[in-house]
């Protein structure tokens, strides 16, 4: 079954503990992207990459991290996470640019 | 700066009616549009999409219409059902690699 997976799916933890959202697509996809969901703020995209170790800033950068090593993976690091980045976390896939994004189930992670 | 909205940002339906969600773009420079369907604890799902070279497109039970003029997009859902309960999401690309989402608009199917 073609998907986008995510781990892990819900997440507790503490100001400034380093930690690591996984992320891999089963569907050959060029492109993937990482976005987060707040309300009312709908969902923002933080990074993208548009191939292996080639990746760039979306419009909420800060905070974050990602690596594209291997085309199938995507993590996204949080190296010292603050209470502000308590959301809902979404990465996507895609064949390629202009091209539908197929959304992961999400990962809540919650920062205290 | 140039971003995607959604005109309401709650939509309750009878079932079986017609719903009509309505989205304004303002970068005329975009040229392709999605839809996409949220439910409760799950991630956006595709619905439809529409490229800027056209008006309309038509899929299962649901239309979109793109109104270039008047930077506008609508997704209508034909013959509305519990199942259509979600959040509603229209996406402008702004570039080759970049989605912009509106806020989202709550659908709600009153039986």
């Amino acid at each position: 079954e073609a998907q986008v997976t995510q781990n892990p799916r819900y997440l507790i933890t503490v100001t400034g503990k380093k930690l690591t959202v996984t992320c891999s697509q089963n569907m050959n996809h060029e492109y993937m992207s990482w976005y987060r969901q707040d309300p009312g703020l709908g969902l923002r995209q933080i990074y993208y990459s548009m191939n292996v170790e080639v990746t760039d800033k979306g419009d909420v950068p800060e905070g974050y991290k990602v690596s594209r090593k291997e085309k199938r993976n995507f993590p996204l690091i949080l190296e010292s996470p603050s209470p502000n980045q308590t959301s809902l976390y979404f990465c996507a896939s895609s064949s390629s640019r202009g091209e539908t994004q197929y959304f992961g189930p999400g990962t809540r992670l919650l920062v205290l | 700066g140039e971003s995607v909205g959604l005109h309401l940002p709650t939509l309750s339906v009878q079932e079986g009616d017609n719903s009509i969600i309505n989205c304004a773009y303002s970068n005329s420079a975009s040229d392709y549009f999605i839809w996409y369907k949220q439910e409760s604890g799950k991630g956006p799902q595709f619905i439809i999409d529409i490229r800027s070279n056209m008006d309309k497109r038509q899929g299962q039970r649901v239309t979109v219409l793109l109104n270039k003029t008047v930077k506008h997009l609508s997704l209508q859902i034909a013959a509305t059902q519990p199942g259509d309960s979600a959040v509603y999401f229209c996406a402008e690309n702004m570039d080759d690699y970049k989605l912009s989402f509106g806020a989202g608009t709550t659908v709600t199917v009153r039986a």
